[in-house]
């Protein structure tokens, strides 16, 4: 079935350094998803990359979908305390319906 | 509309015993969905629901695992005779009926069986 794997697993960094995870599915996606779920609480969606190679910014946050539909990240410039949580990709194939399948997820602390 | 909400936010339960969740989605969404979470895991789906409809289950999902939703509103999910590996948060998320539309999940139910 389909897999969708994300690294690192943890990133401790200082408060204004910059961060990335990377996202990779082992079946080609309709889409990716990334959602923030923050210690204690649900995720909560951020953002949708639908094209080949399709990126897309919010403030501090850029969000790329690689050329082949497989891979994904979100990097994070200047990270706040308030960026401190566990960031989830999640694709959708042609073939899965409407069923999302999450990565494992990365933990972000941020030092201040 | 205040978003997705479930009922309880906790249950701790017997092993043995059945426990039921409600989720109640956005009003306009027809998409619902369940998704069960564990310590340190991404979520991981259970069922999908488009309207009344329940178009897709996990093959994880044992039969002692039920959903429904009566009339295209609220859901619920019940386990029956509860095991200590069900402990885990229950989400519940709804979308609207449109492909490539993002979750908006519920608070979740964080069940404990003991």
């Amino acid at each position: 079935g389909q897999q969708v794997m994300q690294i690192p697993q943890y990133q401790h960094v200082q408060e204004g350094e910059d961060f990335t995870t990377y996202c990779n599915s082992s079946t080609t996606l309709s889409n990716i998803q990334w959602y923030k779920q923050r210690p204690g609480g649900h995720p909560v969606f951020l953002i949708q990359l639908v094209k080949s190679g399709e990126v897309k910014k919010q403030k501090r946050l850029t969000f790329q979908f690689g050329e082949a539909k497989k891979n994904s990240s979100l990097h994070i410039t200047a990270t706040q305390t308030t960026d401190v949580g566990t960031y989830f990709c999640a694709g959708e194939t042609e073939t899965s319906g409407s069923r999302l399948t999450f990565g494992e997820g990365t933990q972000l602390t941020v030092n201040p | 509309d205040t978003g997705v909400s479930q009922d309880p936010r906790h249950k701790i339960t017997k092993r043995g015993q059945n426990v039921t969740f409600r989720c109640d989605p956005i009003s306009e969404h027809n998409r619902l969905y369940w998704y069960r979470q564990t310590l340190g895991q991404g979520p991981e789906f259970l069922t999908y629901f488009q309207n009344e409809a329940q178009l897709e289950k996990s093959r994880l999902l044992s039969d002692r695992f039920s959903a429904e939703r009566p009339k295209g509103s609220f859901s619920t999910l019940e386990i029956q005779r509860t095991e200590q590996g069900d402990s885990a948060m229950y989400l519940c998320a709804s979308s609207l009926d449109r492909r490539h539309y993002g979750y908006t999940f519920g608070s979740g139910t964080r069940l404990t069986v003991v």
